[in-house]
């Protein structure tokens, strides 16, 4: 099975860093993907890491490190409308399904 | 907007009832998925069609069915309904198995009361 953990809320101020963690443990992992999710409207895609490193674009830079479970998502000069969940989700090798974390809410204040 | 469209947007139906929602992927994407988004339970992968074969089953009830068609469009039946159905259904779409991104569509809104 896999277990997907990140941090349920967090707080950043408008123009800041902000760094959210993603945890997982999967047997056959095959990449890590970041998705953007505003209220009620679709998850849209954000970065995808299959190897260890950073990947970066634009504001959004994502990491992997496969030895150690663990990817972040690292945004930049933070703008009031970056408000939202931040989903992260896994997928294995062999499958193409992705598991979901059940995703962090991020909220900027001005 | 990906691309991927979803019918109807909002949907209530009272408990015991059926319903199909219907999603058509991008243009030229052989794989559609389908998820349940619901308050507590985040988005739960249901099931993964990829031209018209069923790939891959997650946790879906057995009251619910979904099928791909030669047009590549899909539709995911639920029946038997009960108040806990009530959540957001996604679709989403790729352009081949192992794709990097999937795509999803803007989601039908279905209450059970």
């Amino acid at each position: 099975g896999q277990n997907i953990d990140q941090p349920t809320e967090m707080t950043a101020t408008e123009g800041a860093i902000v760094q959210i963690n993603c945890t997982y443990q999967t047997s056959g992992f095959n990449g890590l993907f970041w998705y953007q999710q505003h209220a009620g409207e679709a998850p849209t895609f954000l970065s995808y890491n299959v190897l260890d490193g950073l990947e970066e674009k634009g504001r959004f830079s994502s990491f992997l490190s496969r030895s150690k479970g663990y990817s972040y998502l690292l945004l930049k000069e933070l703008q009031m409308k970056d408000s939202a969940s931040y989903l992260c989700a896994v997928r294995m090798r062999g499958n193409e399904k992705l598991t979901f974390g059940t995703g962090t809410r991020l909220t900027i204040i001005p | 907007d990906s691309g991927v469209t979803q019918t109807p947007k909002h949907l209530i139906t009272a408990t015991g009832q059926r319903v199909t929602l219907r999603c058509s992927p991008r243009s030229g994407d052989l794989s559609v998925y389908w998820y349940q988004q619901s308050l507590d339970q985040g988005l739960q992968f249901l099931i993964h069609y990829y031209n018209g074969e069923e790939r891959a089953k997650g946790n879906i009830l057995e009251r619910f069915s979904a099928q791909q068609f030669p047009d590549l469009h899909s539709e995911l039946n639920l029946s038997s309904l009960e108040l806990g159905d009530s959540a957001l259904y996604f679709c989403a779409s790729s352009a081949r198995t192992g794709a990097y991104e999937q795509y999803f569509g803007p989601g039908t809104r279905l209450t059970v009361t």
